[in-house]
């Protein structure tokens, strides 16, 4: 398996609501990411996981809290939040260590309303 | 043709000629450097990677360049095809961690 899976494709939530973003991975890499995209921008790094543990934050708001449950799964969970979190959110794993490659999943599609 | 990839900038080609993607990175500590493709809808995809002590790596069809001196990547593409068509972005390794540049989107006129 050498493919990075999210779920769901896509996601409408209010601003009140609370959702999660999952992430999943079975090529036994050992850092994960969390990538916020908009429109025709770059990908931008949100959040760092190395062995399951929080090791970047990008000074992201509060309202997205990632989790780590295991080496295969990243969660992104949501709350409260603001039109202007609607982007694309992609997720990506590597092997652990420098001058390895990102190998992303296909992101998840948020709609804030 | 050929363009700078600072603000998004489009570049059209016909097929089956060459392409020049341009990127101008900003550490110059980053000692890693990859080019992704992303197609509409996806995430980016792997294209060619290059390590700061080489200036050239080339692949099936992509080449990479890189002048450490000022601090610029290149990404050709020989015989553009349709299926090339996508966003390219450079990413530089910066502390074990990858940031992207501006990118360039890409359109093959057939």
């Amino acid at each position: 398996d050498t493919e990075v899976t999210q779920t769901p494709k896509h996601l409408v939530m209010g601003m009140t609501n609370k959702k999660s973003l999952k992430c999943e991975q079975h090529m036994g890499h050992r850092a994960m990411y969390w990538y916020k995209q908009k429109a025709k921008k770059p990908p931008e790094l949100m959040f760092v996981y190395s062995y399951e543990k929080l090791s970047i934050n990008e000074s992201v708001p509060s309202r997205f809290s990632p989790e780590c449950p295991n080496s295969s799964l990243l969660n992104l969970h949501l709350h409260a939040l603001q039109p202007e979190d609607s982007a694309l959110y992609l997720c990506a794993s590597s092997p652990r260590g420098r001058n390895y490659g990102y190998t992303f999943g296909s992101g998840t599609r948020l709609t804030v309303v | 043709g050929e363009s700078v990839g600072l603000h998004l900038p489009t570049l059209s080609v016909q097929e089956g000629d060459n392409s020049i993607i341009n990127c101008a990175y900003s550490n110059s500590a980053s000692d890693y450097f990859i080019w992704y493709k992303q197609e509409s809808g996806k995430g980016p995809q792997f294209i060619i990677d290059i390590r700061s002590n080489m200036d050239k790596r080339q692949g099936q069809r992509v080449t990479v360049l890189l002048n450490k001196t000022v601090k610029h990547l290149s990404l050709q593409i020989a015989a553009t095809q349709p299926g090339d068509s996508a966003v390219y972005f450079c990413a530089e390794n910066t502390g074990n961690q990858f940031y992207f540049g501006t990118g360039t989107s890409l359109t093959v006129i057939p």
